[in-house]
Order: C-alpha cells, then structure tokens, then sequence
C-alpha cells in the first residue's frame, strides 16, 4: 500500500481568501485524484491530477476555483480559492499504485471557512 | 452516472454479526470497495472484491457481491465497538478508470 501524508490536516480560514493543500506520497504512483467530503455527505470527486498536464475536472468543479498541480509522480496540490462558507468539507487526496485497482485515501484536510 | 445506495444507519451488540448492504447501478463497474472512516479520520480501504467474484472472506470481513442485481454486502463476524464507524461502499467508474463513486455512508454503533 502507499503512504500519503496530507497537510495541513485542518485549517480555519477567512472568506474570500485560498488554502493549498498538499499532498506527498511514498512512492510513485499513477494516478491521483481529489475528493470532496461536504458535513454529513459521501465523497465527491473533484479532479484528476495529471502528471505534466492539467488537471481533469469533474462536473460542477472548474480550474479557477480548485487549481491542482501535480509536477511528479508522487506530489499533488490542491488549492480552495477565493473560499466562501459553503467550501467547508474535507478534502481528500487519493492514489492510485499501478498494477491493481486499490485507491487509498490520505487522512484528509479539514477546511471551515468563516 | 452511477448511484450507489446503502442504508444510513445499523446498530448491533457487540459479539453479534453486522451486515451491511448496498446497491449500485453501474453493471460496468470492475470492482467494489468497502471502506471504513473514524471520526475525524480518512478513509480506510478494509477490502475489495472484483466483479467476476462472488465472495470474498479476509478474517472477520466477508463481502458478497450479487452482479445480476448488483448488490453488494459486508459481513463484519464478532463485531467489536472498535468496529463502530461509518463504511462506505464504492464501485469504480466505467467512464473515469480508477475513479469511484460512493454511497452516502452506513454508520455502524456497535454497542456493549
């Protein structure tokens, strides 16, 4: 299995200001994904992280909003932009290791944006 | 896209086996996950099962996996109150590889 170290592990922000959150994991990986967690609610896929190209989005999740790097194999940002109070959810990166089908999940951001 | 359904809440005593159940509409889905979160903890991948299977046991955990109608179960034998979480039941999404689409969350009480 991989191990993924996500930070910062929780944050409390102003409105109208952005967080990045990173994500590092132990070894390379082929794919990386990052998930929303609303209060209360199931995950919700917000993009992919390509490796030397931009990021894949899903519906309702757009580039200006949730920027996402992924310069290498084993390292991925995501930044919350211009937050408002409907951004607070855990956000969580995901990887998946080549060669088999299991996604393992970082340990989450928590976000509360006053 | 896909919907994946599971009962929101089960309560078991200690000791007891718990069942927990899920649906999912995609036929097209390689394989189901089963994973555990904590209170204020990520996701923890307990198992997986691939399609062409039927069953799957890892020590306490037992998951059966009903293609024709696409259910999906987790049998959790001599429950523990460490057992108490929430479990989620996922199914990979044709359309985005190793994408999944969750359900909503069964939150287990295992009680004394």
């Amino acid at each position: 299995s991989a191990v993924i170290s996500q930070k910062p592990s929780r944050d409390i922000c102003q409105r109208g200001t952005s967080l990045t959150i990173q994500c590092q994991v132990d070894s390379q990986v082929t794919m990386m994904f990052w998930y929303r967690q609303q209060p209360g609610q199931s995950l919700t896929l917000i993009a992919t992280a390509n490796q030397g190209s931009e990021a894949t989005y899903e519906s309702g999740f757009v580039i200006d909003k949730f920027p996402i790097s992924r310069p290498n194999l084993t390292f991925s940002t995501l930044t919350v932009s211009n937050m408002s109070p409907e951004d607070s959810s855990i956000y969580l990166c995901s990887v998946a290791t080549g060669g088999d089908e299991k996604l393992f999940f970082g340990s989450g951001t928590q976000l509360s944006v006053l | 896209g896909e919907d994946v359904e599971q009962s929101l809440f089960l309560s078991v005593r200690e000791g007891d086996s718990s069942v927990i159940n899920c649906t999912y509409t995609d036929s097209s889905s390689t394989y189901l996950y089963w994973y555990k979160q904590e209170p204020g903890a990520g996701l923890q991948l307990l198992t997986y099962i691939f399609s062409n299977m039927d069953m799957k046991q890892d020590q306490r955990l037992t998951v059966l996996l009903n293609k024709k109608d696409k259910h999906l179960s987790l049998r959790i034998a001599d429950t523990q109150t460490g057992d108490s979480a929430i479990y989620f039941c996922a199914a990979s999404n044709s359309n985005s590889g190793y994408a999944l689409n969750f359900g909503k969350g069964t939150s287990l009480l295992v009680t004394p």
